[in-house]
């Protein structure tokens, strides 16, 4: 069974700041790692995703996410934080099962950037 | 929400009482997948479908049921054996090419009240 675990369920930094919102997963085989941000009463968006490759890796808004293996781990990342970056932040590993893609999301973080 | 909508925004049901969640796409994604929002527990899976005609339960099925005669179309029907149909609803779809790394596309939810 593969689980995603976010250990943080809100995350306050100030505008300006570098920003960091954890993410561990557990998953027998390869991992394939995604980010989602949902503002309030939205649906989900997604930001980045893990595939292969370099460990770090550029998405949309600014985020970056670092993938290290021997941690289980896939942090999402900003170098300087804005107030619009607010909102619920889901991490989620997927993997075929039977055929198809399944996909597991964390409980989610909710990031406050603080003016 | 990048190409898939679901109707209406807000729902209310009284007790005893069937509804029925819209959900299309125009991305022609063969994929389609509900999701249950709940506040602290993430999204878990109610239903997929990988191609038309042909769906499968998720991890809490249990007083929901699907079909899937069109390829753009995939309604969600919260019966009333659904002991605690309050919450968040989200309809998602993906391309189907074999892999497991496909981000999903969401719709804007819809927010179900049982009076």
């Amino acid at each position: 069974a593969q689980s995603v675990a976010q250990p943080e369920d809100q995350v306050n930094v100030a505008e300006g700041n570098p920003l960091t919102v954890k993410c561990t997963y557990s998953v027998s085989g390869n991992p394939y790692l995604f980010w989602y941000v949902q503002y309030p009463n939205r649906g989900l968006q997604f930001l980045l995703k893990y595939i292969t490759g370099d460990n770090l890796v550029k998405g949309s808004y600014g985020f970056e996410a670092e993938f290290n293996k021997s941690q289980t781990s896939f942090h999402l990342k900003k170098p300087s934080a804005l107030v619009s970056d607010s909102a619920l932040y889901f991490c989620a590993v997927s993997s075929l099962s039977g055929g198809y893609q399944k996909v597991t999301f964390g409980t989610g973080t909710k990031l406050q950037v603080i003016p | 929400d990048g190409g898939i909508t679901q109707s209406p925004k807000y729902l209310f049901r009284k007790e005893g009482q069937n509804v029925t969640l819209s959900c299309e796409q125009n991305l022609n994604h063969d994929a389609m997948y509900w999701y249950r929002q709940d506040p602290g527990q993430g999204l878990r899976l109610i239903y997929y479908s990988q191609i038309v005609n042909d769906f499968q339960k998720g991890d809490i099925a249990e007083g929901y049921s699907v079909s899937r005669e069109k390829k753009e179309s995939f309604p969600l029907t919260v019966t009333s054996a659904q002991k605690n149909p309050t919450a968040f609803y989200l309809c998602a779809s993906s391309p189907r090419t074999g892999g497991t790394y496909n981000e999903q596309f969401f719709g804007p939810g819809t927010r179900l009240t049982v009076l």
